[in-house]
C-alpha cells in the first residue's frame, strides 16, 4: 500500500524559505519510472503542479515558479523534499506530494496523493 | 504553458442521471508515442485529488465503470453515466506533456 505524508512549518513569514517534506512508504525511489511530485492548492482555488523528482534524479519544475523551488531526494530515507524562497502571502496553500508512475506503456500520472499540509504566509 | 479550460464550472446533477465535463487544451496533447496525455482527478469534500482516468480514457484501479473518458486531440470529456450521491466534489482534469503538467480550473459537482 502506498502512502505519503507532507510535513512542514504551518506559518511561514514574508521571505522566508519554506521546507517542506513528503516522506512516503510502499515504493522506492530506486525504482525505474516512480516520480515524487509536489501540488497546491490555495483555499478554494485549483490545484497547481509545482515540481517533481524521478528516480534518476530527473527534476521538473513549473515555469512560472522555477526560480524560486528545489527539489531533491534521499532516496535511503524514502523523502522528498522541497525548498520554496521568498515566500509570500499569495502561496499561503496546502501542499501535497503525490507518487507518479510510469510503468511498461503506461503513464498512470500522480495517481496516489498525500492528506496535504497547510501553509500560511503572514507576518 | 499548456492551458486547461474546464466547462462548466459547477453541475447540479439529479442522482441516476448522466453528467458530463468538457476539458479543452490550448494544444494537442497527444504524445509522439501515440498516446494522450490527459487525466481526470476527484476531488471530494475535505479529502486529497483521487486518481480517476490515466491518458485519456483509461479507469484506474478500483473508478467505477460509470466513469468513462474520452475526445482527442484538444477536446476531452468526463462522462458519469449515472451519478451517485458519493461522486460529489470538484472534478480536475490534468494534462501532462513535456513533463510539466497543468490542470484545470475544476468543476463542482453537486447533487439536486
Amino acid at each position: 500500500q502506498i502512502t505519503l505524508k507532507e510535513s512542514g512549518p504551518t506559518l511561514v513569514k514574508p521571505t522566508q524559505t519554506l521546507t517542506l517534506t513528503c516522506t512516503f512508504s510502499g515504493f522506492s525511489l530506486y525504482t525505474s519510472g516512480v516520480g515524487v511530485g509536489w501540488i497546491r492548492q490555495p483555499p478554494g482555488k485549483a490545484l497547481e503542479w509545482l515540481a517533481l523528482i524521478y528516480w534518476n534524479d530527473d527534476k521538473r519544475y513549473s515555469p512560472s515558479l522555477k526560480s524560486r523551488l528545489t527539489i531533491t531526494k534521499d532516496t535511503s530515507k524514502n523523502q522528498v523534499v522541497l525548498t520554496m524562497t521568498n515566500m509570500d502571502p499569495v502561496d499561503t496553500a496546502t501542499y501535497y506530494c503525490a507518487h507518479k508512475l510510469w510503468f511498461g506503456e503506461s503513464d498512470y500520472g500522480m495517481d496516489v496523493w498525500g492528506q496535504g499540509t497547510t501553509v500560511t504566509v503572514s507576518s | 504553458d499548456i492551458v486547461m479550460t474546464q466547462t462548466p464550472l459547477s453541475l447540479s446533477v439529479t442522482p441516476g442521471q448522466p453528467a458530463s465535463i468538457s476539458c479543452k487544451s490550448s494544444q494537442s496533447l497527444l504524445h509522439s508515442d501515440g498516446k494522450t496525455s490527459l487525466y481526470w482527478y476527484l476531488q471530494k469534500p475535505g479529502q486529497s485529488p483521487q486518481l480517476l482516468i490515466y491518458e485519456l480514457s483509461s479507469r484506474f484501479s478500483g473508478v467505477p465503470d460509470r466513469f468513462s473518458g474520452s475526445g482527442s486531440g484538444t477536446d476531452f470529456t468526463l462522462k458519469i453515466s449515472r451519478v451517485e450521491a458519493e461522486d460529489v466534489g470538484v472534478y480536475y482534469c490534468m494534462q501532462g506533456l513535456h513533463h510539466a503538467w497543468t490542470f484545470g480550473q475544476g468543476t463542482k459537482v453537486e447533487i439536486k
